[in-house]
This record gives C-alpha cells, structure tokens and sequence, in this order.
C-alpha cells in the first residue's frame, strides 16, 4: 500500500510570498502531524489532527503558519509572507490512532527554501 | 515537560562493528513509549525500534538492541555488526497520550 506522500519534494520562494505544502496520509490513518526539521536540527513538532477533534496547534511558531485537514485525510500547511528562517524541510507523519504509543509513518518530506 | 536529549552529535563506526547511540529523557509520566527512529540521506523517516516503558525486558529487532534504564531514564541503541546502510541521523522519541517529542539526533556515519 502506498505511505505518507508529501508534495512538492522542493519548493524555493522568494521572501514576503505564500507558500502550502500538501500531505496525503495513509488511508484509514486518524492522527496526522506536522513537524519542522531545521538543518542540523531535530524534529520540531508544529501541529497535530485527530480524528473530528480540534487540532494541537501549540507548536506553530507564528500566526505566520495555519493548517487544515479536509475530510479527515489530505492536509495543507500554509505559510504566509514567508521569511528565510522559515527554510527547512516540512514532514508530515500519520498514525492509526492519536495515542503517542504507535508508530508514526513519515512522508519524505518538503525542502522549503526561502530566498 | 517532557524532554528528549541526545548528546552525541555525531558518531562513526566501522563496518560491522558495534555502536551505542545514547538518549536520555525527562517525563513525570509512569506509562509512556520510547522509539528510535533513522532517517537516511533520503530523508524518508522509519522507525527502528520501540519499547514500551512498563516493559522491563530491552527490545531487540535484529542487529538492534536498545538497553532501557527506566530509574535512571536512559534509552540507548546499540547497533552489531554495522552496515554501510546504517548510516543515517538517529532520532530518539518519547511518547506519552498525544505528545511526542524528539531529541536533536545523532549523525552516524559507518566507514568501509
């Protein structure tokens, strides 16, 4: 079966534009997150959807940053007026339920550069 | 808050000898999940191996093996007889209810 795909694999942007990135989560897959991955840097948890319930925005690092999850499957990460600390690689993860004993499946990520 | 910590930067090994990646951690939690997880050049994040915290039995997957100190919180990795294709960041992770949370990783390169 198919895993977490993420789209676009790069995006290079200009500062001050808006930016989305896109993730499919494997089908059935309730819990769904959102993490940053500066370089060097491990994995900074920005959001997370479960299910109908409200999401965890508590990671997002600015009002800058918004995400939706339609239908309870493909979410959007969008960043507004984007800023060169923004640069750094998006990856999306989704599990069989929201509970943080199950494994997470990654996507292969986006590398976003503002320039 | 819960708290993961990765102290080695980087790490190399030579092909198939052993290394140790360590993490410790800082939870009040009694139940919780600890994972390792690599991620390779591709960037494609799969999990290695997990062990849950109210096991007191270490987890082993293969040539991976973690040596789980609940008292002193401590979760390392070792990896037996490395390969070339061990070669990747190495992230430790604690989970509890709905947070997870990651340490910085450990680059580890394996040397021909």
């Amino acid at each position: 079966g198919a895993g977490v795909s993420q789209s676009p694999s790069n995006k290079v942007t200009e500062k001050g534009k808006d930016v989305e990135l896109r993730c499919d989560p494997i089908s059935g897959h309730t819990a769904l997150y959102w993490y940053r991955q500066s370089l060097g840097q491990g994995l900074e948890f920005l959001i997370y959807f479960q299910g109908n319930s409200a999401p965890d925005k508590s990671g997002l690092p600015s009002d800058r940053f918004s995400a939706e999850r339609t239908g309870g499957s493909v979410s959007t990460l969008t960043i507004q007026r984007t800023q060169q600390e923004d640069s750094a690689v998006y990856l999306c993860a989704s599990s069989s339920r929201g509970r943080s004993y199950n494994e997470q499946f990654f996507g292969p990520g986006t590398r976003l550069t503002v320039l | 808050a819960q708290t993961v910590t990765q102290s080695q930067p980087e790490m190399s090994v030579q092909e198939a000898e052993t290394v140790t990646l360590s993490c410790t951690y800082d939870t009040s939690e009694n139940n919780y999940y600890l994972f390792w997880y690599k991620q390779p050049p591709s960037r494609q994040m799969i999990l290695v191996i997990r062990q849950e915290a109210y096991k007191q039995q270490n987890a082993t997957e293969n040539r991976f093996s973690v040596n789980f100190q609940k008292a002193a919180k401590s979760f390392s990795l070792k990896i037996s007889d490395s390969q070339l294709g061990d070669t990747a960041m190495y992230f430790c992770a604690l989970g509890n209810n709905n947070d997870m949370r990651f340490g910085a990783g450990t680059r580890l390169t394996v040397k021909p």
